[in-house]
């Protein structure tokens, strides 16, 4: 079956740095994408990888491992407005995204 | 910038009855998705469409429909509902299909069936 496991829920504290990561098992692999999504709203485009590596864009920084199924997303100088949950998702070889559960991210002050 | 557009944003329903929920995607775009979201849990892809034809089928009841049309707007059709229908319903486009293409999602529409 496919699954991706990412921790449920995370506490860091305002301008601090927290990783979150995400470990996929799927039938083939396209890519990863991380999403943030705010409580009732849709989610957001964050990052996408398909090559090993990091890609670092502003204060969010995304890496992927695709010989350990592992991804993590970082987030730097974290902010109040960064409590969310941050959503990661594979493109599995048909094309179709899975969707970790999502790990809800508490930022306090 | 444009972005997906759907409607209602709110719906309330009794059981037993029917929902039409509408998507307008960015324009330009040409795959529709339709998504499931209960409370605390991840989005369940329900169906997509590439070009107004059914390009992939997740995790749809029987009892709901969708189609695109020829200006690539959606409806889900939702027929019989139940409590359990209760949920954000997103939509997503994208351009192009099979490839990695990110997903632009919609504000949802909340269907409360009581």
């Amino acid at each position: 079956g496919q699954n991706i496991d990412q921790p449920t829920e995370m506490t860091a504290t305002e301008g601090a740095i927290v990783q979150i990561n995400c470990t996929y098992q799927t039938s083939g692999f396209n890519g990863l994408f991380w999403y943030q999504q705010h409580a009732g709203e849709a989610p957001t485009f964050l990052s996408y990888n398909v090559l090993d590596g990091l890609e670092e864009k502003g204060r969010f920084s995304s890496f992927l491992s695709r010989s350990k199924g592992y991804s993590y997303l970082l987030l730097k100088e974290l902010q109040m407005k960064d409590s969310a949950s941050y959503l990661c998702a594979v493109l599995d070889s048909n094309y179709q995204l899975i969707w970790g559960a999502g790990t809800k991210l508490i930022i306090k002050p | 910038a444009a972005g997906v557009i759907q409607s209602p944003r709110h719906l309330i329903k009794e059981k037993r009855e029917t929902a039409t929920l509408k998507c307008y995607p960015i324009p330009r775009h040409d795959t529709v998705y339709w998504y499931q979201q209960g409370p605390g849990q991840d989005p369940q892809f329900l169906i997509s469409f590439y070009e107004k034809m059914q390009s992939d089928k997740g995790s749809i009841p029987d009892r709901f429909s969708a189609q695109q049309f020829s200006d690539y707007h959606s409806e889900l059709n939702m027929s019989s509902l139940e409590l359990g229908d209760s949920a954000l319903y997103f939509c997503a486009s994208s351009l192009g299909v099979g490839g990695p293409y990110e997903q632009y999602f919609g504000p949802g529409t909340r269907l409360t069936v009581t």
